[in-house]
């Protein structure tokens, strides 16, 4: 059973460029969380989607970026005219969909932003 | 949610066992307490939760006070691979709580030789 996969592990863009970066969910995982890690600072929460739903986006900066998990295939989040200041670490979650109890999140490896 | 407190720091020594205190004094009846571990550079790891009895399972033991105002992860016998950012968080059920997790500043674990 595979874990979270995340595409690309690194990403290299200059300032201007857009970068995207893919998240498939564990087998049986309909949620989707993206967190963001600057270099030396803590795991900051981005963005909640569902299958074709944004839940919750109380963490997305209000410009440039936008995430989808579209019905077929794996969420992506897009980063339009990359700054330097988007150079981060950018890591994928997943949950089961369930109505009760507790929620654990099983995290990937994670996709290595560099903007040049 | 629940705010959590954690030592910024601490050391152990490899074999022996590290007891990891989280203080979380505002606790609600239905939240649970969550750890999480941060190896460097790696994804988040998944290590326990419990609500109101204390867990064991392969990785780790969680000791919740009777009141819930505090929690130990117990690490039995740590070894150089476990040195890493432990967090402590603490979230309500599912469907109140809205899901997501949100990560302090951790306990940073270092064990030495």
């Amino acid at each position: 059973n595979a874990g979270v996969m995340q595409n690309p592990r690194h990403l290299v863009r200059r300032r201007g460029q857009e970068a995207r970066l893919r998240c498939s969910p564990m087998k049986g995982h309909s949620h989707v969380y993206w967190y963001r890690q600057l270099p030396e600072e803590g795991l900051k929460f981005m963005v909640y989607l569902q299958k074709e739903n944004i839940i919750d986006e109380s963490g997305m900066p209000k410009e440039r970026f936008s995430a989808e998990f579209p019905k077929e295939g794996p969420s992506i989040l897009r980063i339009q005219q990359v700054v330097r200041g988007d150079s981060a670490a950018y890591f994928c979650a997943s949950s089961l969909s369930r109505e009760t109890g507790a929620n654990v999140l099983t995290f990937g490896a994670g996709s290595r932003l560099t903007v040049l | 949610d629940a705010k959590t407190t954690q030592p910024p720091s601490m050391d152990c020594a490899e074999g022996r066992a590290a007891n990891l205190p989280c203080n979380h004094s505002t606790i609600s009846g239905n939240e649970y307490v969550y750890w999480y571990r941060q190896i460097h550079s790696q994804g988040p790891q998944y290590i326990i939760h419990g609500l109101k009895n204390n867990e064991t399972n392969e990785m780790a033991s969680l000791i919740i006070t009777e009141d819930r105002k505090s929690s130990t992860l117990i690490l039995p016998h740590a070894t150089l691979r476990d040195t890493a950012v432990y967090y402590c968080i603490v979230r309500g059920m599912i469907k109140a709580a809205g899901n997501k997790l949100t990560f302090g500043g951790g306990t940073r674990v270092l064990v030495k030789p």
